[in-house]
């Protein structure tokens, strides 16, 4: 079983639609919960960044982390065909290290 | 924001050349950097953390003699391929630490022929 598991998709919407992108883990020491956003062939970006369990909101995104399910979400609403990417979730151990899921791709139709 | 940059963005090289990529926090200092390596349509894969002044530390699998890592400064890291080979044509990716947060370069496109 993978530290962090994460549905590759693809996963089409519509514009306009709200955008579900989930992923599980098993690490119950994972305290930092991150969402980058990959273009191809391009370097990820910082979306989100969450401590612990909670929700944070950033413009259209929404992280939300709940460590009693191991479960953690980016939404994203009103969402645009700029926003097709590929959206990795990551997870920090207490070495620094990132552990990143498979990551879920995702196309925002016109 | 955090910007970090890396250097080339896409080289192609011959078997049995070696090839360096630098990577560079442009607007912080950063005493922690990562490498990684991407194939497409996967995942990052870790390679090595890289430390400023001290050794890197690779990942299991990761050949530590021939993806040499350097720290020399806060700000920059350099990854060399040694001996290249067309199995490590690849997408190489660095990260810098700042805090809890990890920013990324762009990315470096090998190629091996």
């Amino acid at each position: 079983q993978k530290e962090v598991e994460q549905d590759p998709g693809p996963l089409s919407v519509p514009e306009g639609a709200i955008v579900s992108l989930n992923c599980t883990y098993s690490n119950s020491a994972f305290q930092y919960f991150m969402w980058y956003r990959q273009y191809s062939r391009k370097g990820p970006e910082l979306l989100m960044y969450t401590y612990s369990s909670g929700n944070k909101e950033d413009g259209r995104f929404t992280a939300q982390v709940d460590k009693s399910s191991k479960y953690i979400s980016l939404f994203i609403r009103d969402s645009q065909p700029s926003d097709s990417a590929t959206y990795l979730c990551a997870m920090m151990d207490n070495t620094g290290k990132l552990i990143f899921g498979q990551g879920t791709t995702l196309q925002v139709k016109p | 924001g955090a910007v970090v940059s890396q250097h080339p963005s896409w080289v192609i090289c011959k078997s049995g050349t070696s090839v360096k990529i630098e990577c560079r926090s442009l607007d912080f200092q950063a005493t922690t950097m990562f490498w990684y390596r991407q194939f497409p349509k996967q995942s990052l894969m870790l390679m090595a953390t890289s430390n400023e002044g001290s050794k890197a530390t690779y990942e299991q699998g990761v050949e530590k003699d021939k993806f040499l890592i350097n720290h020399a400064s806060l700000t920059l890291s350099t990854l060399t391929v040694t001996s290249a080979h067309p199995e490590d044509s690849s997408f190489y990716i660095c990260s810098a630490r700042l805090g809890a947060e990890q920013y990324f370069g762009p990315g470096t496109r090998l190629t091996v022929t």
